[in-house]
């Protein structure tokens, strides 16, 4: 069935680099691809989102990409703080919209060393 | 403030009981969800509303089951709970334009002993 494939698993970095988490999916009709960032006992938020009409979307020190040939989309963070540090879920609609067609990939755990 | 309001924060209860998840939002939205999730893990949506009296049944198979006669509550119920349902239950709802973009709830961390 579709799928969305979400690497690595686990990230860690130095305060102050950049991060990097990809996504992949697998029908080319989805459209919609937003990122949700969750913090350790908190509800998930959406924190930025790209359609594929985009090629590339920023906002302050994150940003999306979107390579709709190759089938992925990855979530970049610059200038890395200690807030940062949560589980990211990537997400993308196969169903021609409605969040009831969301399919999240597994997470990423974005760990923000000192 | 519009917000999405989920009741209770924790549940602990013994095996076979009967439980009601409370979810209710004054966002003014229609669609309405039910997602299950281990700490820390994937979100599995488990129930979803377009509005009142429309429920349907997500991608992950659940024993529990929803209703929706309120546009602004949506709880889920478990007639008999089981270990295997302890988990997180986050409620969530998006707008009718489009309908992507999910705002959720604090969710229901539930411990069936």
């Amino acid at each position: 069935g579709e799928n969305v494939e979400q690497h690595p698993s686990t990230l860690s970095v130095q305060e102050g680099d950049s991060a990097v988490i990809k996504c992949t999916y697998s029908d080319s009709a989805s459209n919609y691809f937003p990122w949700y960032k969750q913090e350790l006992g908190k509800r998930p938020q959406l924190i930025i989102d790209i359609r594929s009409n985009v090629g590339e979307k920023k906002d302050q020190r994150i940003a999306v990409t979107l390579n709709k040939t190759a089938k992925h989309f990855s979530l970049h963070i610059t200038e890395t703080q200690p807030e940062d540090s949560a589980v990211y879920f990537c997400a993308a609609i196969f169903r021609g919209g409605g969040a009831d067609g969301l399919t999240f990939g597994k997470g990423t755990h974005l760990i923000i060393q000192p | 403030e519009a917000d999405i309001y989920q009741t209770p924060r924790y549940l602990v209860i013994g095996t076979g009981k009967k439980i009601t998840l409370e979810c209710s939002q004054t966002m003014g939205h229609d669609k309405m969800y039910w997602y299950q999730q281990d700490p820390g893990m994937e979100l599995h949506l488990i129930h979803y509303s377009y509005g009142v009296n429309s429920t349907e049944k997500g991608d992950l198979s659940s024993e529990s089951t929803v209703s929706r006669i309120r546009t602004e509550h949506f709880p889920l119920t478990l007639e008999s709970a089981r270990p295997s349902h302890t988990s997180q239950y986050l409620c969530a709802s998006s707008s009718d334009r489009g309908g992507e973009k999910l705002f959720f709830g604090s969710g229901t961390q539930l411990s069936v002993l």
